[in-house]
């Protein structure tokens, strides 16, 4: 079964750090680029961050950028988000979500997310 | 205040057609990038509903189409069930930004 698994969430105070994590299983992970979207509590959906396959080109959205880290292990079948500097704003679900191979930028496979909550 | 411009709410007897608008600009729709539409049900992960502007994921009844024209876009839900309540998310990718951005979300009520 394809599968992506995040784990890494919790309550962190503002200006801490965080590092997600996301298990790909049942597809070659390292044929697929990967994403980062996430949600915060009853608002809609904001992509984060994106890494190709091999991890030679990244993005971040702008509201992230310069404080998170995307990466990924290929050799492990896993997915990273180091994020650092952390703001009650950032308070959200965090998902990693696969790009179709049919298409650029459609996300096909997603997990079932992780909170973070960055709270004093 | 999302790149992408949806509607908040859409509602719809049973059996009934709805349409959920998704306005963009020059800069995402307007360039010629695909669109995409996701479903999210309650307290669950967003599934792919529609990708390329038009085309059915495996699995996805022909009940759910997609169409692309300017800087915009639309999802059409015929026949609807009460299963369809939702909230629906169009995406696409944005050139001065390097990067997907999505819609503001439309929840979908089924009377």
């Amino acid at each position: 079964e394809v599968q992506l698994v995040e784990s890494g969430g919790g309550l962190v105070q503002p200006g801490g750090s965080l590092r997600l994590s996301c298990a790909a299983s049942g597809f070659t992970f390292s044929s697929y680029s990967m994403n980062w979207v996430r949600q915060a509590p009853g608002k809609g959906l904001e992509w984060v961050s994106y890494i190709s396959s091999s991890s030679s080109t990244i993005y971040y959205a702008d509201s992230v950028k310069g404080r998170f880290t995307i990466s990924r292990d290929n050799a492990k079948n896993s997915l990273y988000l180091q994020m650092n500097s952390l703001r009650a704003e950032d308070t959200a679900v965090y998902y990693c979500a696969r790009d179709a191979a049919v298409v650029m930028d459609a996300f096909d496979i997603w997990g079932q997310g992780t909170m973070v909550t960055v709270s004093s | 205040q999302s790149v992408l411009t949806q509607p908040p709410s859409v509602s719809g007897a049973p059996g009934q057609r709805v349409t959920i608008s998704c306005t963009g600009s020059s800069s995402n729709i307007g360039a010629g990038y695909d669109v995409h539409w996701y479903q999210q049900l309650p307290g669950t992960a967003p599934k792919l509903l529609i990708y390329g502007n038009s085309n059915r994921p495996s699995g996805v009844p022909d009940r759910f189409s997609g169409s692309k024209s300017g800087t915009s876009a639309s999802l059409a839900i015929s026949g609807l069930q009460a299963e369809d309540e939702a909230d629906y998310y169009c995406q696409s990718y944005d050139s001065s930004l390097s990067g997907s951005v999505f819609g503001g979300g439309t929840k979908l009520t089924v009377l």
